[in-house]
């Protein structure tokens, strides 16, 4: 399995607080990525990482900012938590080899978020 | 990217082969078709992925037709262990390689002892 981790992996808040996730990575990929996951749902991308320091936005970016300071580190903060926000978060990475530009991506084990 | 059209759900019995059908009739030529499931409660892994021929690895088969229009993941004798959501990502691989997948809702797919 790729060396990734998710913290924390559950976490209840309520409406108007700060929450930083945090993925760690070991495999030395460059590409880092977080999607939500809502109920009846397929991913969507939030925001996304190509590396250190270099961020953009995905599909659903609105609420939610991305910080990647390190290779292995990229964190994903809600400045003011809202209800909507309620999902579970997977962090994925992803490297490149041979001229392929996408190889697979590797997704951590989620982060259960609650916001009451 | 391109939009993927796959059932809802579908369902079948351990031992035996699946076919899993995806349509993507508007893809455009630079795309790769990728597949990814998610097992109850992980987050999602690599199946297969292929451009123009048929595609074997360990997991599953990937067949795609002629035209492209549609494909077909082939699992060749199904376990328990495959009821998972199935999901039909096309890639645009006339890009930088670091966008991120763009998921539906795939299928859900059951499998009977």
């Amino acid at each position: 399995d790729a060396g990734i981790t998710q913290s924390p992996r559950h976490k209840v808040t309520e409406t108007g607080t700060p929450v930083t996730l945090r993925c760690h990575q070991t495999e030395n990929h460059r590409y880092m990525y977080w999607y939500r996951q809502d109920p009846g749902h397929g991913l969507r991308l939030i925001h996304y990482s190509y590396g250190v320091k270099d961020t953009d936005k995905g599909e659903v970016s609105d609420g939610y900012s991305v910080s990647r300071s390190k290779t292995e580190d990229f964190l994903l903060t809600l400045e003011s938590a809202t209800s909507s926000q309620t999902s579970v978060y997977f962090c994925a990475i992803s490297g490149t080899s041979g001229g392929y530009p996408y190889n697979e991506q590797f997704f951590g084990p989620g982060t259960r978020l609650t916001v009451l | 990217d391109a939009k993927t059209t796959q059932p809802n759900s579908m369902e079948s019995n351990e031992e035996e082969p699946v076919h899993l059908p995806c349509n993507h009739s508007t893809i455009s030529g630079t795309d790769y078709i990728h597949w990814y499931r998610q097992l109850p409660s992980q987050g999602p892994e690599y199946v297969i992925h292929g451009l123009t021929s048929n595609v074997n690895n360990r997991m599953a088969s990937l067949a795609i037709a002629e035209d492209r229009k549609s494909s077909t993941l082939i699992l060749h004798r199904a376990t328990l262990r495959d009821a998972a959501v199935y999901y039909c990502i096309l890639r645009d691989g006339s890009g930088g390689g670091a966008d991120g997948l763009t998921f539906g809702k795939g299928t859900h797919l059951i499998i009977q002892p």
